[in-house]
């Protein structure tokens, strides 16, 4: 079984600013891959960046980057220069290698002050 | 290219009336999913169809929930009898395979959002 625990319920950032949303997971499976989803309030999930457990880089796409820690179970979405278009709700989720489906976190929403 | 389109994207129904919602998926797709996201939750996994095959449908709730992909691309998400507790987002996604070793990432559509009174 898979799990991801988002700690953040809500995040304010100011525009311009970077921020980073925190994931952990927890899962038995040796290969994975972890995502990170947006969701405007249009209710659209968007993907923005994946990681692959035994990738020897952070994933890294345009303004958002992933701060993978193997070892502490973490994969943490930074998101630099933030622009009130990424007010939304951001979601990480994990899929097993062997597996299909994918299994979310409760979500962080972020919202970017002017 | 055309995303995943779903429809209709709302739908209101009375407690026990069926429903049926479409899922066009990005075109090549063989692999689509279905999630139901309940309001202020992240999506929660329903079934899986590779192909025309439903290769797991752990996720149903109950057998009012049925889905079908007859033809491998288009697929119908049924909710028999709906009840309060159905009312949710219910998003398809699809990707380019899911086999052993791939981890093709999964589109998402829009979502139908299902309200039963």
């Amino acid at each position: 079984a898979q799990k991801i625990t988002q700690t953040q319920p809500g995040m304010f950032v100011q525009e311009k600013e970077a921020v980073t949303l925190d994931c952990t997971y927890d899962t038995s499976d040796p290969s994975y891959g972890l995502f990170w989803y947006k969701q405007p309030s249009s209710g659209e999930m968007i993907f923005l960046i994946y990681q692959g457990s035994y990738d020897q880089q952070n994933a890294t796409e345009g303004r958002y980057s992933l701060n993978f820690q193997k070892a502490r179970k973490s994969a943490n979405l930074v998101i630099s220069a933030s622009q009130l278009g990424d007010s939304a709700m951001y979601f990480c989720a994990i899929r097993p290698r062997s597996g299909s489906r994918l299994t979310f976190g409760e979500g962080t929403q972020l919202t970017v002050n002017p | 290219g055309a995303g995943v389109s779903q429809s209709p994207r709302y739908k209101v129904a009375k407690r026990g009336q069926d429903v049926a919602l479409r899922c066009d998926p990005i075109s090549g797709h063989v692999s689509l999913f279905w999630y139901q996201q309940a309001l202020g939750q992240g999506p929660e996994f329903l079934t899986y169809f590779q192909n025309e095959a439903q290769l797991d449908k752990s996720g149903l709730p109950s057998d009012r929930f049925f889905a079908e992909r007859p033809e491998g691309s288009v697929s119908t998400l049924k909710i028999q009898r709906t009840q309060q507790e159905d009312s949710a987002v219910y998003l398809c996604a699809s990707s380019l395979v899911v086999a052993s070793g791939s981890l093709h990432t999964q589109y998402f559509g829009p979502g139908t959002r299902l309200t039963v009174l």
